[in-house]
């Protein structure tokens, strides 16, 4: 167990609609990152909190935002979903800024669009 | 162009028997290198990591070797389980920025069968 826990672990949803998924870091870490996992692709990086502000940007649709509350819990949220928005969604906790510090992953949630 | 190659893309072996998966990066400036497995369905876990200074690192029954010179990573596994059926993932970070950058190879997919 990492310490990150994520929910909801499924959620199947339709086109067009929006999901909101949950994040909460280890104890102690300010950084939250989201990755997505789909079947024919590798780990992709989308986006990096750090104490409550944004720090680095990957490959985010423009249909996706994240924040970071003062709690340090972190939501992503995904809008006007398509059929390839279906994936693996991974939350990363690390105790410091840089992306190169190591990262502890969540369990992730699985997201099915039909 | 910055880049994490991983082979084979899968691999079957007999329980008990040995095995490499092979990185290979052009990454720059690099900082540093990450082996994770990833069972089905989980999220990462970290097996190794090594600086620019380190040759070797063994966790358990995996080590893993850098060869900077070569920009090139391996990691053995020693003595396979059936627990050890994972896709394995390098990823590599580069220095240059603030923050870094995180380059992730699409992983090999290891089956260890009875």
């Amino acid at each position: 167990d990492s310490g990150v826990t994520q929910t909801p672990k499924h959620l199947i949803t339709a086109t067009g609609q929006r999901v909101t998924l949950r994040c909460s870091p280890r104890s102690g870490d300010l950084s939250v990152y989201w990755y997505q996992q789909s079947l024919d692709q590798g780990l992709q990086f989308l986006i990096q909190y750090y104490n409550g502000e944004e720090r680095a940007k990957g490959n985010i649709l423009e249909r996706f935002s994240a924040q970071q509350f003062p709690d340090l819990h972190s939501e992503l949220n995904l809008s006007s979903l398509e059929l390839g928005d279906s994936a693996l969604y991974f939350c990363a906790s690390s105790s410091h800024e840089a992306l190169y510090n190591e990262q502890f992953f969540g369990p992730g949630t699985r997201l099915t669009v039909l | 162009k910055n880049q994490v190659e991983q082979s084979p893309q899968s691999l079957i072996i007999l329980e008990g028997k040995n095995c490499t998966l092979q990185c290979n990066y052009t990454v720059s400036p690099f900082s540093n290198l990450r082996w994770y497995k990833q069972d089905t369905g989980r999220g990462p876990v970290s097996l190794t990591i090594m600086t620019f200074s380190e040759n070797t690192k063994s966790n358990g029954r995996y080590t893993a070797t850098l060869d900077a010179d070569t920009k090139q990573s391996s990691l053995h596994i020693t003595a396979s389980q059936l627990s050890d059926s994972a896709s394995y993932i390098c990823v590599v970070s580069a220095r240059g920025s603030t923050l870094g950058r995180l380059y992730f190879g699409r992983g090999t997919q290891l089956t260890v069968w009875p």
